[in-house]
């Protein structure tokens, strides 16, 4: 199958941590991705993981792969109030397409 | 570089009427897809292309129209406008298409009454 699965919605207090969770199908995916969406704009790439690897960190991003679980997660660190919008999460499932989940829409609050 | 650029931005249709949304990208990438983005779903694929000429079919392509004369641009056609066809619309653009690192436009929100 080509699902995507990842909550709705997280509401998180500035200055803490987000963790946003994401779960996929296909277990011959390359690439993970999460994507980002500002109020309306389009999709920017915020980060990608390969699917040998376990953990990746961008400055205050931080990706985490569980291949046996099909699990992924972004966490965001020191969360500000620039990082509300939605986030997608992203598997490749084939040689150029993706399969996107319904996206998680994160609020920051004071 | 401007990127990947969309228009229009909103367009209201009646129903049975057609209309082109525009996307053009100036980054030279040889990959193009049309998405459609509906409230609380993941994007839908439409259509894509791997390079000018060459158009396929995406998970939703029923009632939509692509074509690809050039590398930079990828128009999507609406033939009869129905209800069903509202939402948001995401052209996005990628080099190799291999590494899927996709550059979205702003989006048009097509609305169909």
């Amino acid at each position: 199958g080509e699902d995507v699965e990842q909550s709705l919605f997280l509401s998180v207090r500035e200055g803490d941590s987000s963790v946003i969770n994401c779960t996929y199908t296909d277990s011959s995916s390359t690439y993970l991705y999460w994507y980002k969406q500002e109020p309306g704009a389009g999709l920017q790439l915020l980060t990608y993981i390969f699917s040998n690897m376990d953990m990746k960190q961008d400055q205050r991003l931080t990706v985490l792969l569980n291949k046996k679980d099909k699990h992924l997660s972004l966490r965001i660190a020191d969360t500000q109030t620039g990082d509300s919008a939605i986030y997608f999460c992203a598997e490749s499932i084939g040689d150029y397409k993706l399969s996107f989940g319904a996206g998680t829409t994160v609020t920051v609050r004071a | 570089n401007a990127g990947v650029t969309q228009t229009p931005k909103f367009r209201i249709l009646k129903i049975g009427q057609s209309m082109t949304l525009q996307c053009a990208q100036d980054m030279n990438h040889n990959y193009m897809y049309w998405y459609r983005q509906d409230p609380g779903m993941g994007l839908k694929l439409i259509y894509y292309s791997v390079g000018a000429g060459i158009t396929d079919k995406g998970e939703v392509p029923n009632g939509y129209n692509v074509s690809r004369s050039t590398t930079e641009d990828f128009p999507l056609r609406l033939e009869l406008a129905a209800p069903s066809q509202t939402s948001v619309y995401f052209c996005a653009s990628s080099l190799e298409g291999r590494d899927e690192k996709l550059f979205f436009g702003s989006g048009t929100q097509l609305s169909v009454l």
